[in-house]
């Protein structure tokens, strides 16, 4: 298995561009979480969805944010319109049971 | 709701002595801690975990501990090796959060040869 894919591995925009990153859980997992990484906080949950349904989306931090889970297969996390506070590296994460399965981020740098 | 602290923030030792990191929590139903690996530029890796019906387990060289009464647990790394150096990074999460992970600040260990 591949792993946990994500894209675009790096992306710079400007500040007001929308913004939309790709995950690839790993097949056959459930389970699928969003994450963000930064000195200042550390690892946040943004989001997580269990079987495409999202369950908690607490750690979102407004309404500039959104995600969604069409199928098994595919998530996006979408910011519109992209803030310089924004930047960070975003983790997508699978599992099936427990063990989350990371993929290898995406760096976001908002100008 | 529940919270992890974990300490410490940093920490610097010489190859092959041993490294600790601790780490609390808050909700007595956590019952499943795991420790994942960050290198530089790489999302964090599960290197070992721990449920709560078990006290210890061991994977050669890296061991973790688990007091309940307390909400304590602990990564034990022996022989540490420069590739050893990366931040750690504690976890809990309770039966029913269908695998929602509530993850520790991280740790950054050096290990100097």
């Amino acid at each position: 298995d591949a792993g946990v894919i994500q894209s675009p591995r790096h992306e710079v925009t400007e500040m007001g561009q929308e913004v939309t990153l790709r995950c690839k859980p790993i097949s056959g997992h459930n389970s699928l979480f969003w994450y963000r990484q930064t000195m200042m906080r550390g690892l946040e949950l943004l989001i997580y969805f269990n079987n495409n349904v999202p369950i908690d989306d607490s750690g979102m931090p407004e309404d500039r944010f959104s995600a969604k889970m069409p199928n098994a297969s595919f998530s996006t996390l979408k910011i519109q319109p992209s803030e310089p506070r924004d930047s960070a590296v975003y983790f997508c994460a699978s599992s099936q049971e427990r063990e989350q399965f990371f993929g290898p981020g995406t760096r976001l740098t908002v100008l | 709701g529940e919270n992890v602290e974990q300490h410490p923030s940093t920490l610097s030792v010489q190859e092959g002595d041993s490294a600790v990191i601790k780490c609390t929590y808050s909700d007595s139903a956590s019952n499943y801690f795991p420790w994942y690996k960050q290198e530089l530029g790489k999302g964090p890796q599960l290197i070992i975990d721990i449920r709560s019906n078990v006290g210890e387990k061991k994977d050669q060289r890296i061991a973790v501990t688990l007091n309940k009464t307390a909400k304590h647990f602990s990564l034990h790394i022996t022989e540490t090796q420069p590739e050893d150096s990366a931040v750690y990074f504690c976890a809990a999460s309770f039966q029913g959060s269908q695998g929602n992970l509530i993850f520790g600040k991280g740790t950054k260990l050096s290990v100097k040869p």
